[in-house]
């Protein structure tokens, strides 16, 4: 596609829900990376892939927080057992190697209530 | 105290006026510096990118940087209503990937007509 690709745009979880939010990275992107941004804040870095290996998980802020990209390309961000901390906007970027721009997606809103 | 600090503003100024954004960094380990512009609901978008001392100028923005005081700056000449959105500074470590960023708070600018 033209650019990254998140779905859903919004998502409302009720407290103690499972969540999982998608990735569509422009095509041919081998790196991937996820954030978390808080209402009024910057992003802040979750976790990044190289193909389907997760090299990076030194921002996921605890272990409900869970990312996959099997087959190197669509990455999915899952969130168990949802906590209101949890509302934010999860932003996905993609690149086309290590050493390239980053491309963000529009994000997906998550409240959680 | 965050790595990367940024004055939220708001910041509204009048158009055709010159805007000055500003950030600190606290990390000696951050080595390339850039400038994001977030439109509401939509994802951060890459304005410019720095590596060195000094000033890089792309059309009506100029980037600085002060690495002896760890201070960034950007500055809009000529501001528009089209340039109303959250500008975010951001840096990344050398060795590390470009889209490894350690983000702002984000300052929130107005250009009233």
């Amino acid at each position: 596609g033209a650019g990254v690709s998140q779905s859903p745009r919004y998502k409302v979880a009720k407290r103690g829900q499972d969540v999982a939010l998608r990735c569509d990275p422009i095509s041919g992107h081998v790196s991937l990376f996820w954030y978390q941004q808080a209402l009024g804040q910057g992003p802040e870095f979750l976790t990044y892939f190289q193909n389907e290996a997760q090299l990076d998980k030194s921002g996921l802020p605890s272990d409900r927080f869970f990312a996959e990209r099997p087959e190197g390309s669509v990455s999915t961000l899952k969130i168990q057992r949802t906590q209101q901390e949890d509302s934010a906007v999860y932003l996905c970027a993609s690149s086309y190697n290590r050493g390239s721009e980053a491309f963000f997606g529009q994000g997906t809103r998550l409240t959680v209530v | 105290q965050k790595e990367v600090e940024q004055d939220p503003g708001p910041l509204s100024v009048p158009e055709g006026a010159i805007v000055s954004l500003n950030c600190t960094y606290s990390n000696s380990a951050f080595q390339y510096f850039m400038w994001y512009r977030q439109y509401s609901r939509k994802g951060p978008e890459l304005l410019m990118y720095t590596y060195s001392s000094g000033n890089k100028e792309d059309g009506r923005f100029t980037a600085q940087v002060d690495k002896s005081s760890k201070y960034i700056s950007l500055f809009i000449r000529d501001s528009q209503p089209s340039d109303s959105a959250t500008y975010l500074c951001a840096t990344r470590a050398g060795g590390t990937s470009y889209g490894k960023l350690t983000f702002g708070q984000g300052t929130i600018l107005t250009v009233h007509p």
